[in-house]
């Protein structure tokens, strides 16, 4: 089942913008993990936070987790042209790391 | 760039075929998945396999059959499949199946049906 459901938003930003997306979830969850997928490609692993964190830094990524509100942001400063793809949030329950994936948001970073 | 490594990057095949999907890492991870992601949606889980044994399989049609012939292998066997079978389907490993455990994936194996 999926449990991580961001806002479904497409965002068109200029490069040096900073883009903002959202996620959602409806469970207790171990941990919430954001990944990257350029179109046609795999999924690249960007951040993982765990439940009992509530803010993480990675590089021009900042992700944050609101257990009370079940939600997740992730934050992409300065943004660059290849930043351009979609951006995916999945959760991991406790116990296992059967990862459920949210709808994905679709950004584009114009030059 | 990714240490999983899929094979092969395309594949047509028809509905009577019998193909597979290739998947190796060599991270000494000891879990391995199998993800299946219809165009412009999100991956979905197929197959885990832990320790080279078979822990999840989320009532995925026999037509695909996984195989784990060693730590670092995971197979994918395709068979009799259908035109609505045609998706990315992804591999990817972790260190362990507990949660916390990054899962890195391959690029995908791009399969058409027809």
């Amino acid at each position: 089942s999926q449990q991580g459901e961001e806002d479904p938003q497409a965002l068109s930003i200029q490069e040096g913008e900073n883009a903002t997306m959202n996620c959602s979830y409806k469970t207790s969850i171990n941990n919430l993990q954001w990944y990257r997928q350029n179109s046609g490609r795999g999924l690249v692993h960007l951040i993982l936070i765990r439940s009992n964190e509530r803010e993480k830094h990675s590089g021009r990524l900042r992700v944050t987790l609101d257990t009370s509100k079940k939600s997740s942001s992730l934050l992409i400063t300065a943004s660059r042209a290849a930043d351009t793809a979609s951006y995916f949030c999945a959760t991991a329950l406790y116990g296992n790391n059967r990862l459920a994936f949210g709808k994905g948001n679709q950004v584009v970073v114009i030059p | 760039d990714t240490e999983v490594t899929q094979t092969p990057k395309h594949l047509v095949m028809g509905m009577t075929n019998k193909k597979s999907l290739k998947c190796e890492q060599h991270m000494g991870h000891r879990a391995m998945y199998w993800y299946k992601q219809k165009a412009k949606k999100p991956p979905e889980l197929m197959f885990v396999y832990s320790y080279e044994k078979l822990s999840i399989n989320e009532s995925v049609p026999s037509r695909f059959s996984p195989e784990c012939p060693n730590s670092s292998l995971l197979n994918l066997h395709l068979h009799a499949l259908q035109p609505e079978d045609s998706a990315l389907y992804l591999c990817a490993s972790s260190q362990g199946t507990f949660s916390g455990n990054t899962i890195y994936f391959g690029e995908g194996s791009w399969l058409t049906v027809v």
